[in-house]
């Protein structure tokens, strides 16, 4: 089935550094996703992008659309404590309703 | 608007049993998407409904099914349980005629015993 690589697989960082995550996909996607997961609950939302080269801000958190349509990057800008989590790409083919997700970037931050 | 409710929160359920598990979408969305998250696997799609039909399908076996209701809430269901099926199962919603994105609920953790 389709696969998106997410990388890193986790992250250690001190806090107020920057912090970059990128999916890689074999298939062409026409919505990428961002979520965030804390443990015990659901994804949540963070960002969405529908165009190629779509340039994305939420606060702290940026996102890109590649131009191939085949790859996504989060940055998050002055990580904070609360930025800790697992942080999940979706990408969702054209004229498909499901998302296909990456294994995650687990993020921990260090005060 | 309220979110996307999943009930039960947790579940216990023993090998061969049945389960069902409900999910209310956020009103005014029509498709509730069902995912199966475990640690290995990760998130994995099981099937869509919009408008009381599935209208897309993952790769589970037939022991998975779901239906929805004319107020959009949607069922899922999961017969002859195995030790395999322990995982968190998400359900999501989405408008479909203006946007794609996705909001998760926050899961029903089952454990087959």
């Amino acid at each position: 089935g389709q696969q998106l690589n997410q990388s890193p697989q986790s992250m250690f960082i001190q806090e107020g550094e920057d912090v970059s995550m990128n999916c890689t996909s074999s298939s062409i996607f026409n919505t990428w996703l961002w979520y965030k997961q804390d443990p015990g609950e659901g994804p949540v939302l963070l960002i969405a992008l529908y165009k190629a080269g779509e340039l994305t801000s939420n606060g702290r958190l940026t996102a890109q659309f590649g131009i191939t349509r085949k790859d996504s990057f989060l940055n998050i800008s002055a990580s904070i404590p609360s930025d800790v989590g697992i942080y999940f790409c979706a990408g969702q083919l054209a004229g498909q309703g499901n998302l296909i997700f990456g294994k995650g970037t687990k993020l921990s931050v260090k005060p | 608007k309220a979110g996307v409710t999943q009930t039960p929160r947790y579940l216990i359920k023993t090998r061969g049993q049945q389960v069902t598990l409900s999910c209310s979408p956020i009103s005014g969305h029509r498709s509730v998407s069902w995912y199966q998250q475990t640690p290995g696997q990760g998130l994995q799609f099981l099937f869509e409904y919009f408008s009381e039909t599935q209208r897309n399908k993952g790769n589970f076996p037939g022991r998975f099914s779901g239906r929805q209701f004319s107020n959009s809430r949607s069922e899922m269901n999961v017969s002859t349980l195995e030790l395999g099926d322990s995982a968190l199962y998400l359900c999501a919603s989405r408008q479909v005629e203006l946007y794609n994105e996705q909001f998760f609920g926050p899961g029903t953790r089952l454990t087959v015993l």
